[in-house]
């Protein structure tokens, strides 16, 4: 069974740091491209990034584009969300998704998110 | 950029009525990579329809996608009480990469 278990949430300051994590299980974790994807509360759904299986492909959307790095650990089977200089409006839930492995590009498995704030 | 619209904003409808949402975008995109995501309060989405009109393993067949260029619609038939929700469509632009959201349907019971 695929799933995708996220970790890492929780209360930050803003301009402060934080980490989240996704430990992936029940599929090849390198075959697969990775997202992260948030969504602000009682928000609509907002893609933020997007690593390729082994890493070496990497997009931002532009409101996290030089403050977020995703990373992935395929023998850890793992995917990242390093996140600096956070600002209010950083605060959401943070989804880890998988890409389908197929030509039609999408979500098909989402972790149970990881609720970040940002707030004094 | 491309940008989805979706409409209504939100929809009131009883059980065993059919539901019609809409999801325009701003330009051409290619039906391979239009996607159809359902969102219940408190859970993750979870993947509809792909590829404009193929449902997910397990949707049920009340689940109906269908469109191209600019104008796709999700079509749920004698709508049960379990798909009251909130739906997003989803595209997958290239240049450059990345995913774009509408900004979602919400379905509530009237």
């Amino acid at each position: 069974e695929v799933q995708l278990v996220e970790s890492g949430g929780g209360l930050v300051q803003p301009g402060g740091s934080l980490r989240v994590s996704c430990a992936a299980s029940g599929f090849t974790f390198s075959n697969y491209e990775m997202n992260w994807v948030r969504q602000a509360p009682g928000k609509g759904l907002e893609w933020i990034s997007y690593i390729s299986g082994y890493g070496p492909t990497i997009y931002y959307a532009d409101s996290v584009k030089g403050r977020f790095t995703i990373s992935r650990d395929n023998a850890k089977k793992s995917l990242d969300l390093q996140m600096d200089s956070l600002r209010a409006e950083d605060t959401a839930v943070y989804y880890c998704v998988r890409v389908a492995a197929n030509l039609f590009n999408y979500f098909d498995y989402w972790g149970q998110g990881a609720l970040v704030t940002v707030s004094s | 950029e491309i940008v989805l619209t979706q409409s209504p904003g939100t929809l009131s409808l009883s059980p065993g009525e059919r539901a019609t949402l809409s999801c325009r975008a701003s330009q051409n995109v290619s039906s391979t990579y239009l996607v159809w995501y359902q969102q219940k309060p408190g859970q993750a989405p979870r993947l509809l329809i792909y590829g404009a009109s193929t449902r997910a393993t397990g949707i049920p067949d009340r689940f109906t996608g269908s469109g191209s260029g600019t104008e796709f619609t999700l079509t749920i038939n004698r709508l049960e009480p379990e798909d009251f929700a909130v739906y997003y469509c989803q595209q997958y632009g290239r240049s450059p990469p990345k995913y774009i959201f509408g900004q979602g349907t919400k379905l509530e019971i009237k």
